[in-house]
């Protein structure tokens, strides 16, 4: 059964704090992303990745950073967390070229920033 | 850019009633469409995609049409079950090849009541 697993469903965090969201894939997936859910706003694109090390910004990287050291995991980083990153965050994977394949979504972190 | 627009919800329809869950989109050329479904607690899955024009997604029941003239892919179901509440997701990709991603509408609630 194919599983994108996020380290945590729910985090509270102060204003201010680093946080780090984990995400591991076990599928040999190339490409990670990570989303955030906000309701009337759908999902926004933060960042992904298509490789080790590669990184791409997407609709909303402001405030966030990614990590991608080893294939199998993705980690969002919140420099200095703040009131408006709170959300739930959701993480997914795929083959390249979508267009073939489907991305595969983990269970999301609601993340609520104090 | 490319964007996808559904209709605002929440839907609310009785067990058995006929599904509608209308998007549009914008884009260059001819991106793939797909329908993403979360259930409650869960992290979104691929309900049916479609590739190119005039082609015709169907899963459990539910059936939506490319149309490149209207630039739409509406979501239908004919009968629609308590089980099939959930955020209905309509989804482009932006982007090409191996470095596509997936760009999301609003979401749309559905609630069906017994």
């Amino acid at each position: 059964d194919v599983k994108v697993t996020q380290s945590s469903r729910y985090l509270v965090k102060r204003t201010g704090e680093k946080v780090f969201l984990e995400c591991v894939q076990d599928m040999d997936h190339e490409n990670m992303f990570w989303y955030r859910q906000d309701p009337g706003l759908g999902l926004r694109l933060i960042y992904f990745s298509y490789d080790v090390k590669m990184k791409e910004k997407g609709d909303i990287p402001e405030g966030y950073s990614v990590s991608r050291e080893k294939k199998e995991r993705f980690s969002l980083i919140l420099e200095s967390a703040s009131t408006n990153q709170t959300s739930m965050y959701l993480c997914a994977s795929s083959q390249p070229n979508l267009r073939n394949t489907e991305a595969f979504f983990g269970q999301g972190t609601r993340l609520t920033v104090v | 850019g490319n964007s996808v627009t559904q209709m605002e919800g929440p839907v609310t329809l009785s067990e058995e009633a006929f599904l509608t869950i209308n998007c549009t989109y914008t884009a260059t050329g001819y991106p793939s469409l797909f329908w993403y479904v979360q259930y409650p607690g869960e992290g979104l899955q691929l309900l049916l995609k479609a590739t190119k024009a005039d082609d015709k997604g169907s899963n459990k029941g539910f059936e939506a049409t490319y149309r490149k003239e209207t630039t739409s892919f509406h979501l239908e179901k004919g009968s629609v079950q308590v089980s099939d509440s959930a955020v209905y997701f309509c989804a482009l990709i932006s982007g090409s090849g191996n470095t596509g991603k997936l760009i999301f509408g609003q979401g749309t609630t559905l609630q069906v009541k017994p």
